[in-house]
Parts: structure tokens; C-alpha cells; sequence
């Protein structure tokens, strides 16, 4: 099956400096990539999303990245805000078999410094 | 933040005892999916039902028992758990876009249900 590997498991960074989480999966078959933001006590919710037909999505502050052949993906977060603190999670999937779980990344905890 | 809600949010149970926990979303979806979130583990998918019939069983013991009764309802049945099975159990739904033609959309959670095995 699908496995996924996040780095780093802690992220410390200045407010205002940018922030990147990487990614890699193990299945070439994954297609769908999304990227959750949990909150301390909070549900994941979605921030960005990418599929294996581009190579780069960019929504605001937040881009994501793609690299099919060497299969791993990263998140860019550009001038971090106290508000960007959280547990940051990747995850992959087959799109096209019908529903399909996500595996998730084990999580990286994202700190601003203010 | 309500298109997903889970009841009850705490559960405290002995190893002895029965319990469900509830899902129910509110977003039109047609499938929906168990996840079990651990300390120092990645989030875990347990089960997934699309158009109300399970599709995935991700070799979780049978004392976990899940149940869809209609596309908008997901339930699971607790009996004689463990201490390790102690964690935040998130229910997930997403548009199943093969059953509709399309591509499978985003999935979105509840807001988890603690559960805590004495």
C-alpha cells in the first residue's frame, strides 16, 4: 500500500519568513494530494490541493508543488503569520477508484516565532 | 464548520462495555469514511463506504464494527476495546465523483470524537 513520509516533524520559524514542508509517497499510482491544517482541539481542514496533472498551485500565501518522477511534494507557507501555527498534514491518494482514503503524512508542527 | 458533526465529542468506556459513536453530515455527499487519529501516528483510515456500501476495510480488528445505514449516517460500534485503542476518532465525507462521473472532491471532517478506554 500507499506510504508517506513528512519532514520535518517540528518547524520553528520567525513570523514573516517563509515556511516549507516536505512530502514523499511511495505508490506512483497516488494522483491527489491535499494538504490539512489542525488546530490544537480542532478538526483538519483543508488548505490546498494538487493533482498529479500540474506541477504547481499557488492560493494566496500557500503554494504546493509537485515532482511526479522523484514523487514527493511540498507545501511553501510565504510570510508566516502567528495565525500559521498548527499541526500541518500531507496526504495521498488514488483519484478515479471510486472513494478513496487518504494516507496521511505523521505531521509537522509549525511554529511562528513572533 | 457544521457540515460534518460527530457525537458524542468525549467518550470515557470501560473494556467491557458497548458503545457507537455517530456521524452525520450535511453536505450531499455520497461517501464517507472513519479515521483514527493517535498520539505520534499518522492519521489512520479505518473504513470507507461509498453510495452506502463499505468499500475499504483497512484490516481493523473486529471489534471496531461500522455501519452506514443511508449516505448521510455513519456510525461505529465499540466492543471490549483496549487501552491502545484510546484516540480522537474523525469521520471524513467527500463526494465520490466515479459513482457521479467525475473525480473524487475533497474530503472534509468532523470535529472527532475522544475516546478514552479505561
Amino acid at each position: 500500500g500507499e506510504n508517506v513520509e513528512q519532514h520535518p516533524s517540528t518547524l520553528s520559524v520567525q513570523e514573516g519568513d517563509s515556511a516549507v514542508i516536505k512530502c514523499t509517497y511511495s505508490d506512483s499510482a497516488s494522483n491527489y494530494f491535499p494538504w490539512y491544517k489542525q488546530e490544537l482541539g480542532k478538526r483538519p481542514q483543508l488548505i490546498i490541493d494538487i493533482r498529479s496533472n500540474v506541477g504547481e498551485k499557488k492560493d494566496q500565501r500557500i503554494a504546493v508543488t509537485l515532482n511526479k518522477t522523484a514523487k514527493h511534494f511540498s507545501l511553501h507557507i510565504t510570510e508566516t503569520q502567528p495565525e500559521d501555527s498548527a499541526v500541518y498534514f500531507c496526504a495521498a491518494s488514488k483519484v478515479g477508484g471510486g472513494a478513496d482514503g487518504l494516507t496521511f503524512g505523521k505531521g509537522t508542527h509549525l511554529i511562528i516565532q513572533p | 464548520e457544521t457540515g460534518v458533526t460527530q457525537t458524542p465529542r468525549h467518550l470515557v468506556m470501560g473494556m467491557t462495555n458497548k458503545k457507537s459513536l455517530k456521524c452525520e453530515q450535511h453536505l450531499g455527499h455520497n461517501a464517507m469514511y472513519w479515521y483514527k487519529q493517535s498520539a505520534k501516528k499518522p492519521l489512520e483510515l479505518m473504513f470507507v463506504y461509498s453510495l452506502e456500501e463499505r468499500v475499504e476495510n483497512n484490516s481493523v480488528p473486529s471489534r471496531f464494527s461500522p455501519e452506514c445505514p443511508n449516505s448521510s449516517h455513519l456510525f461505529l460500534h465499540l466492543h471490549t476495546l483496549q487501552p491502545e485503542d484510546s484516540a480522537l476518532y474523525l469521520c471524513a465525507s467527500s463526494q465520490d465523483g466515479v459513482a457521479a462521473g467525475g473525480q473524487t472532491d475533497t474530503q472534509y471532517f468532523g470535529p472527532g470524537t475522544r475516546l478514552t478506554v479505561l
